[in-house]
């Protein structure tokens, strides 16, 4: 399997711009998980997706942001309109259904710097 | 609320032994992970306990204490390519929501 794919790895934009970051899970799991990571505020959970259906949105820092899923192997993250505290790496990771084992499987993540 | 601490920083020699601590306070405790991180790379999986007491995987091993809220991670034979932070992160409930410490930054010196 090649593992949770995101895209683009880097994105540079200005502030105002919206800003949109693709994930693809690994094939079969059922769950998939959006965060952000800084300097300042370490890994943080923004939001979760079990089959599709968004479970708990309650990390997404506010309105600009939204997050969709429209199937099992595709999901977005986008931002409008972008400001610059919004850099940071984005990280998309995927899991099975829980379990007493399973872990999270992380994607390479996107470097956005909004200028 | 949930709060999981552990150490920002620490600095130990190329083939000793280092003990990262993690220390949380959460509800709905189901399990308690621990991720390495390389410099620009993303996380990857060490390691996972649920039950308590001490897992070993080679040269890494981590012990839980449920009723302390606790955790370590132990490093032995310490290589260069061991430098890289640590996140401790705990999942919450029955379900996959994981909330994550800061992370610890390992320097192995020669």
């Amino acid at each position: 399997d090649a593992g949770v794919i995101q895209s683009p790895r880097h994105e540079v934009t200005e502030m105002g711009q919206e800003v949109t970051l693709r994930c693809k899970p690994i094939s079969g799991h059922d769950y998939l998980f959006w965060y952000r990571q800084t300097m300042m505020r370490g890994l943080e959970l923004l939001i979760y997706f079990n089959n599709n259906v968004p479970i708990d949105d309650s990390g997404m820092p506010e309105d600009r942001f939204s997050a969709k899923m429209p199937n099992a192997s595709f999901s977005t993250l986008k931002i409008q309109p972008s400001e610059p505290r919004d850099s940071a790496v984005y990280f998309c990771a995927s899991s099975l259904l829980a379990g007493t084992t399973d872990t999270q499987y992380f994607g390479p993540g996107t470097r956005l710097t909004v200028l | 609320g949930q709060n999981i601490d552990q150490p920002t920083e620490m600095t130990a020699t190329e083939g000793a032994i280092v003990q990262i601590n993690c220390t949380y306070q959460t509800s709905g405790f189901n399990g308690l992970f621990w991720y390495q991180q390389h410099a620009g790379e993303a996380p990857t999986f060490l390691s996972y306990n649920v039950l308590g007491g001490l897992e070993e995987k080679g040269r890494f091993s981590s012990f839980l204490s449920r009723s302390k809220g606790y955790s370590y991670l132990l490093l032995k034979e310490l290589q260069m390519k061991d430098s890289a932070s640590y996140l401790c992160a705990v999942r919450i409930y029955n379900n996959n929501d994981m909330r994550f410490g800061a992370g610890t930054r390992l320097t192995v010196k020669p």
